[in-house]
C-alpha cells in the first residue's frame, strides 16, 4: 500500500527563520513527488520532482528529492507571514493514472 | 486562463439529506478528479475521469456517492443520503493531457457541513 508521511505536522517560527519540511514515502512505482501550498482555499502547485529533476528552486522556496532515502524536503528561507499555510506533499498512486496520494500536511505559522 | 470553478462554496444540510456539487475544469483539460479533504487531513481521491469515462473510482463510497461527467467537460458529485462523517471540503482538480505526469490544478472547493 502506498504511503506518504509528512513531518512535522505543525510548526511555528518567527519571520526571517529558515524552515525545513519533510516528506517520506513508500510506493511500488515512483513517478514523481509534488509539493502544494494550501491557504484557505485551493491547493496551489509549488514543485514537481522526478527522477530526472531532483532539485527545484523558486525564490525563497526550494525542494530536493532523495530517491535513496525515499524522501523529500521543502526549504523556505527568510520566512514571511505570507508563508503561513499548510504544505502538502503528494505522489501519484502506483496503480491509478496520476491521481494523487497526499500526506496529512504540515501546518506552518510564521509570526511577526 | 480561468481556473477550476466549483459551486457552491458552502453547503449546510442535515444528515440523510442529499447534496450535489458542480465542477467546471480548466478549458481543454481532459482529466478531472474529485477529492475529499476532512479537517486536519490531506485530500483523498474519490474519483478520476478521463474525458467522460471513469479511470478510478475504487475509493468512492458507491452506496451513497455518485459522480458523472457526461459530456467530458463539467462534472457533478452527489451524496445521497449524507452522513455526519461526510462533513469535509470537496475539491475538484483537472490536468491537461491524459497519461502524462503533470501537476493538477485545484478549485477552491465546496465546504460541506452536516448537522
Amino acid at each position: 500500500e502506498d504511503k506518504v508521511v509528512q513531518s512535522p505536522l505543525s510548526l511555528v517560527v518567527h519571520e526571517g527563520d529558515t524552515v525545513t519540511l519533510n516528506c517520506s514515502y513508500e510506493v511500488t512505482n515512483f513517478r514523481s513527488l509534488l509539493w502544494y501550498k494550501q491557504e484557505k482555499k485551493a491547493p496551489t502547485f509549488l514543485f514537481m520532482l522526478t527522477s530526472s529533476g531532483i532539485e527545484k528552486k523558486s525564490g525563497r522556496l526550494s525542494s530536493i528529492l532523495d530517491k535513496k532515502e525515499l524522501s523529500s524536503i521543502l526549504n523556505i528561507t527568510a520566512t514571511q507571514t505570507g508563508d503561513s499555510a499548510i504544505y502538502l506533499c503528494a505522489l501519484p498512486y502506483s496503480n491509478s493514472g496520476y491521481a494523487l496520494n497526499f500526506g496529512k500536511g504540515t501546518s506552518l505559522l510564521v509570526t511577526p | 486562463e480561468a481556473g477550476v470553478a466549483q459551486s457552491p462554496r458552502y453547503k449546510i444540510i442535515e444528515k440523510r439529506q442529499s447534496v450535489a456539487f458542480w465542477c467546471n475544469p480548466i478549458s481543454g483539460h481532459a482529466t478531472l478528479y474529485w477529492y475529499q479533504q476532512i479537517l486536519g487531513q490531506g485530500p483523498k481521491l474519490l474519483i478520476q475521469f478521463q474525458n467522460n469515462g471513469v479511470v478510478d473510482d475504487s475509493q468512492l463510497p458507491k452506496d451513497r456517492f455518485s459522480a458523472e461527467r457526461l459530456k467530458g467537460v463539467d462534472s457533478t458529485l452527489k451524496i445521497q443520503p449524507a452522513k455526519l462523517e461526510d462533513s469535509a471540503v470537496y475539491l475538484c482538480a483537472s490536468s491537461p493531457r491524459p497519461g502524462v505526469n503533470q501537476p493538477q490544478h485545484f478549485g477552491d472547493g465546496t465546504r460541506l457541513s452536516i448537522l
